[in-house]
């Protein structure tokens, strides 16, 4: 079963709008945490915003937001006020354990391809 | 800043060669990664390491093997190349307790087109 679910393969917005990329998780562990990266077409992975579990505030990093709803799973990005040079790949992440070892690993989505338009 | 470097960025190898992917950083992380990027899903693990010769298996281990001998360095292995392994290929470290637990420090990835 999928783990980390990105309904949105590409979506195209204009320039100064915000945007919201959507994800939703799978866990039965009462603590997790979800990361947000952006991947340029350069390749480099770019973290962006992690929330925990039990954070009591929506992380907030500049002009990103997470908007965390427990109840229903979903940990969506937003971008407010978009810039050309947001254009890129963005993967939702949740880290879990790695069975046996009480090691931590990111199990990934399947990514969203956001295209800014000037 | 951690640095995770990996050796090549763009590879071009033929079917059954052998393949090294290096990778190396250099922040003292115990745990290491590699993954595997491909259009449609996402990023895969492939081996994980969480000290100096030890490794684990992935979500998708089969056809690769890893080596760490020491704990800066972590070295994917393609026995024998395969026409299905050309992707991009991603290192990453991460630190046993940081900021944002289980955090991944990314290298720029290196892309593998076997022929």
């Amino acid at each position: 079963a999928q783990k980390i679910t990105q309904t949105q393969p590409g979506m195209f917005v204009q320039e100064k709008e915000a945007v919201t990329l959507d994800c939703t998780y799978d866990t039965s562990d009462p603590s997790y945490g979800l990361f947000w990266y952006k991947q340029p077409s350069s390749g480099e992975m770019i973290f962006l915003i992690y929330q925990g579990s039990y954070d009591q505030q929506n992380a907030t990093e500049g002009r990103y937001s997470l908007n965390f709803q427990k109840a229903r799973k979903s940990a969506n990005l937003v971008i407010s006020a978009s810039q050309l040079g947001d254009s890129a790949m963005y993967f939702c992440a949740m880290r879990e354990p790695i069975l046996n070892f009480g090691n931590e690993k990111l199990t990934f989505g399947t990514g969203t391809r956001l295209t800014i338009i000037p | 800043d951690v640095k995770v470097t990996q050796s090549s960025r763009y590879l071009v190898k033929r079917t059954g060669e052998k393949v090294f992917l290096e990778c190396v950083q250099d922040m003292d992380h115990e745990n290491m990664f590699w993954y595997r990027q491909d259009p449609g899903l996402g990023l895969r693990l492939i081996y994980f390491s969480y000290d100096v010769k030890m490794k684990e298996k992935g979500d998708i281990p089969e056809g690769y093997s890893v080596s760490r001998e020491k704990k800066e360095r972590f070295s994917l292995i393609l026995e024998s190349a395969s026409t299905n392994q050309t992707s991009m290929y991603l290192c990453a470290s991460s630190l046993l307790q940081g900021a944002h637990p289980g955090e991944l420090f990314f290298g720029e990835g290196s892309r593998l087109t076997v022929l």
